[in-house]
């Protein structure tokens, strides 16, 4: 499969707990963004990378959320104790730089924080 | 920040029938208004895009139309089919490589 994968697809925890996924983007894609979608919402922009920088942080992400891309490839994002709200669609998105692109979602990781 | 504001949240449509989804969005620098289906269970997938500098653009049954001194924005699916149910989102950027803002969706119903 040469889509937007990530792992897990699922992940229950207990409120107070740490959690951290990882997103896969296409392959030479340098653009990654993180979204959270809560059921019946579009999703909400988190975070977004260009290459291994971050560039832009939503003001939603609280100092709990924290996500990475150390070699441009592959990101993580981290959520250290975790609240009942925290439960979500955490979806990655890709896209390749250029002007006329689109963002290629990836499955999401649904997060259950009971 | 942009605001992006979708109607209805549900339509419900008889086969053959055509579906009409509009947006507003509040940033007038924003360019780049794309339209993603996101089926029960799946991902989102992008259906159509648009980008300022055209009015209107059309693929198949899809089109989608941009006015921007209105700052809205419509899809238009013709001759619907079963398939085409499921939930669209519009959706705002300044960029077509920058963070998107989503509206709340439409569930759309096609009954045969």
């Amino acid at each position: 499969d040469t889509g937007v994968s990530q792992d897990p697809r699922h992940k229950i925890t207990k409120r107070g707990q740490n959690v951290t996924f990882r997103c896969d983007p296409i392959s030479e894609h340098n653009r990654l963004y993180w979204y959270r979608q809560t059921l019946g919402q579009g999703p909400e922009f988190l975070t977004y990378f260009q290459n291994e920088a971050q560039l832009e942080k939503s003001r939603l992400l609280s100092d709990r959320f924290s996500a990475e891309r150390p070699k441009g490839s592959f990101s993580t994002l981290e959520i250290q104790r975790t609240e009942q709200g925290d439960s979500a669609m955490y979806l990655c998105a890709s896209s390749l730089k250029a002007d006329d692109n689109e963002q290629f979602f990836g499955p999401g990781t649904r997060l259950t924080v009971l | 920040g942009e605001n992006v504001e979708q109607h209805p949240s549900t339509l419900s449509v008889q086969e053959g029938d055509s579906a009409v989804i509009k947006c507003t969005y509040s940033d007038s620098a924003s360019n780049y208004f794309p339209w993603y289906k996101q089926e029960l269970g799946k991902r989102p997938q992008l259906i159509i895009d648009i980008r300022s500098n055209v009015g209107e653009k059309k693929d198949q049954r899809i089109a989608v139309t941009l006015n921007k001194t209105a700052k809205h924005f419509s899809l238009h699916i013709t001759e619907t089919q079963p398939e085409d149910s499921a939930v669209y989102f519009c959706a705002a950027s300044m960029r077509s490589w920058g963070k998107l803002q989503f509206g709340a969706g439409t569930q759309v119903v096609v009954t045969p």
